[in-house]
């Protein structure tokens, strides 16, 4: 059974860079058939699209974040890594990642890790 | 952008129930419309994707509907471990976006 877990640090101080990693267990994250993705909720809020990566390394990123943020990917390790620079308050929420099947559709997840951003 | 509304914000029905939450759409999708189901403390679940097909797992009791701009998930008969939140979510163009999600209560 697929398995995604997300780990880093869970406050980050304010202008700092948030950085978290995400360990896939149970299938290659070089699969042809997978993006590999970061969501984000803020607590008691909605979901916010980050970012998805593909085992060969291209990229997309949300506009609204594009400035800050970077996806990668590991595969010897069989992980992924976000990190979002300059981080305000605004940034604390459950950061998820997530498996996208076709059409970006996510169909695992890691259980989130909260990250607060407070000094 | 394409902005995804959800109705109704909230929404309480017994055990059961039939119930509905729609989604409707800035733009047209061309059905790339998926439906998550979240609960408290927990990731969210894909229970529909491309507008009306169910995720490999989830009870046939949720089926998913429409096209264009409007769509709408449907729970035949309510079970207690139905009551969550549900979100949809647009994948037809970048960025991805989603609804401000739904939460269905007990009555």
């Amino acid at each position: 059974q697929l398995q995604l877990q997300e780990s880093g640090p869970g406050l980050v101080k304010p202008s700092e860079t948030l950085s978290l990693t995400c360990t896939v267990s149970g299938g290659p994250i070089s699969s042809s058939s997978y993006y590999w993705g970061w969501i984000r909720q803020p607590p008691g809020k909605g979901l916010e699209w980050i970012g998805h990566i593909y085992h060969s390394g291209s990229t997309y990123y949300n506009a609204s974040l594009e400035s800050r943020v970077t996806i990668s990917v590991d595969t010897s390790k069989n992980q992924f890594s976000l990190k979002l620079s300059s981080v305000t308050a605004a940034d604390t929420a459950v950061y998820y990642c997530a498996r996208l099947k076709v059409r970006y559709y996510s169909d695992f997840w890691g259980q989130g890790t909260l990250v607060t951003v407070s000094s | 952008d394409i902005h995804m509304t959800q109705s109704p914000s909230s929404v309480s029905a017994s055990v059961g129930d039939r119930v509905t939450i729609s989604c409707r759409a800035s733009q047209g999708l061309n059905n790339w419309l998926a439906w998550y189901q979240q609960k408290p403390g927990k990731a969210p679940k894909l229970l529909i994707y491309g507008a009306s097909s169910l995720q490999s797992g989830v009870p046939s009791r949720f089926s998913g509907s429409g096209s264009g701009t409007e769509f709408t998930l449907t729970i035949s008969s309510l079970q207690a471990e139905d009551f969550a939140t549900y979100y949809c979510q647009q994948t037809n163009s970048f960025p991805i976006t989603f609804g401000q999600g739904t939460r269905l209560e007990i009555k």
